[in-house]
């Protein structure tokens, strides 16, 4: 079974442009998750689609982000214009909808590590 | 927004020794997750705890939820150089929904394990 995956894994961007960061999760899985690495820091959640609905996006830190999941399958997270504190590693994580109120983890993606200069 | 405190920040220890860090909150969980994280890749689960007071093992880690549900555990016993990475405790306040176990995780900040031969 394929695990998350994330494209790309290193970016390089100039402040003021725009990168776009897609996420594959576990086929099947409908809970699909963004969360972000800034350096040194905790692992902080931005937000959690329910197939291609979104659940909570209350960790979204401005309108310059918008995630999207058309179709219920992958996932983007776009980042526009693009600031020197975006910089961080941002990880995609998937987990399945269970019937038995169990929550077995998340399977997170290797991430893709953001670099704003 | 809940807080987790994990400590200690880094360790430096000897091949064979045994570890121990621990997570506390300012809020109340109903669920503790440990992860490891190795380079380049996204977190792992490592172990998941569900009750208060639950102790569980899994090889030679264990971690345990703690009575009050704002604090959490985790032992390394005999480490040994694959051990190496950054351990996160990460907590959920459950939302039920359709019978299964939704919503965001709030990470501690990260244990950077160095084992040394």
């Amino acid at each position: 079974e394929a695990g998350v995956t994330q494209f790309p894994s290193h970016s390089v961007i100039e402040k003021g442009q725009t990168v776009t960061l897609r996420c594959d999760p576990i086929s099947g899985h409908d809970n699909l998750y963004w969360y972000r690495r800034v350096m040194g820091k905790e692992i902080k959640f931005l937000l959690h689609f329910v197939k291609e609905s979104k659940q909570d996006e209350s960790g979204m830190p401005n309108n310059r982000f918008l995630a999207e999941r058309t179709g219920g399958t992958y996932s983007t997270l776009k980042v526009q214009p693009a600031e020197l504190e975006d910089s961080g590693v941002y990880f995609c994580a998937s987990s399945q909808l269970f019937r038995d109120l169990s929550l077995y983890g998340y399977t997170f993606g290797s991430g893709t590590r953001l670099t704003v200069v | 927004g809940q807080q987790l405190n994990q400590s200690p920040q880094s360790m430096f220890i000897q091949e064979g020794e045994d570890v121990s860090m621990n997570c506390t909150s300012s809020s109340i969980f109903n669920t503790w997750l440990w992860y490891k994280q190795d380079p380049g890749e996204g977190p792992v689960l490592l172990i998941a705890l569900y009750k208060a007071g639950e102790l569980t093992s899994n090889g030679r880690l264990t971690a345990q939820f703690g009575i009050t549900r704002k604090d959490s555990f985790l032992n390394i016993s005999a480490s040994i150089p694959s051990d190496v990475g950054i351990y996160f405790c990460a907590g959920q306040s459950s939302l039920r929904h359709r019978g299964s176990t939704l919503g965001r995780l709030y990470f501690g900040r990260g244990t950077q394990l160095t084992v040394w031969p």
